[in-house]
């Protein structure tokens, strides 16, 4: 049963314009979300998290939208960058409390940004 | 911020054989770390949760037996494959709190 779902295996858009990477739960006790950038053979990279409570946080070109009722988050980023080209994950946790609860990833995005 | 540091980055063993695996948060008392394990193009899965002066909780599936956890100080966790086969061969990457939920770079396991 995947928890966590990123229904699209990869993306490629233009240099300078919009990438938007979705993500879909179903675990309603989860109650915060993180996005990761990695590369082949090294580790996950923090970029931008959101709790529940929330439903849009932004950090510079990138903003995740939350939407509870839907169980569906989604990454913008504005504008993409050639750099940006690499595997998004999204996660999700219990973070109530403080708790140390595990992440549990989806299947990762491929985002292509051509120069 | 936070960091943690993975050892070795990669590592090559004959069948058989143990490895061990090393995971420090520089810069902060990590009283839980998480293991995880990707296989080629497919998504981070965890294996074990260690906590700091106790025995690790291992995820359905995972042989605790193989897959052995040490979490002796507040800044060093291990992961100790016992008897590796080739199909241990994956990518294995370690993450503490509380520092957020930092990850660190991740070790290459190839077992041949």
């Amino acid at each position: 049963d995947q928890q966590v779902k990123q229904n699209s295996p990869s993306l490629s858009v233009q240099e300078g314009r919009i990438s938007i990477l979705n993500c879909d739960y179903t675990n309603s006790m989860f109650d915060y979300f993180l996005w990761y950038k990695k590369y082949p053979a090294e580790g996950p990279t923090f970029l931008i998290s959101i709790s529940s409570i929330k439903d849009k946080n932004e950090d510079g070109r990138f903003t995740v939208f939350l939407n509870k009722s839907a169980k569906h988050l989604s990454l913008h980023i504005v504008p993409s960058q050639p750099g940006d080209s690499a595997v998004y994950f999204c996660a999700a946790t219990i973070d109530s409390g403080g708790s140390n609860y595990k992440l549990t990833f989806g299947k990762g995005t491929l985002l292509t940004v051509n120069p | 911020g936070a960091v943690v540091s993975q050892h070795p980055s990669w590592v090559i063993c004959k069948s058989g054989t143990s490895v061990k695996i090393e995971c420090r948060s520089l810069d902060f008392q990590a009283t839980t770390m998480f293991w995880y394990r990707q296989f080629p193009k497919q998504s981070l899965m965890l294996m074990a949760t260690s906590n700091e002066g106790s025995k690790a909780t291992y995820e359905q599936g995972v042989e605790k037996d193989k897959f052995l956890i040490n979490h002796a100080s507040l800044t060093l966790s291990t992961l100790t494959v016992t008897s590796a086969h080739p199909e241990d061969s994956s990518f294995y990457i370690c993450s503490a709190r509380p520092q957020g939920y930092t990850f660190g770079s991740g070790t290459r396991l190839t077992v041949v």
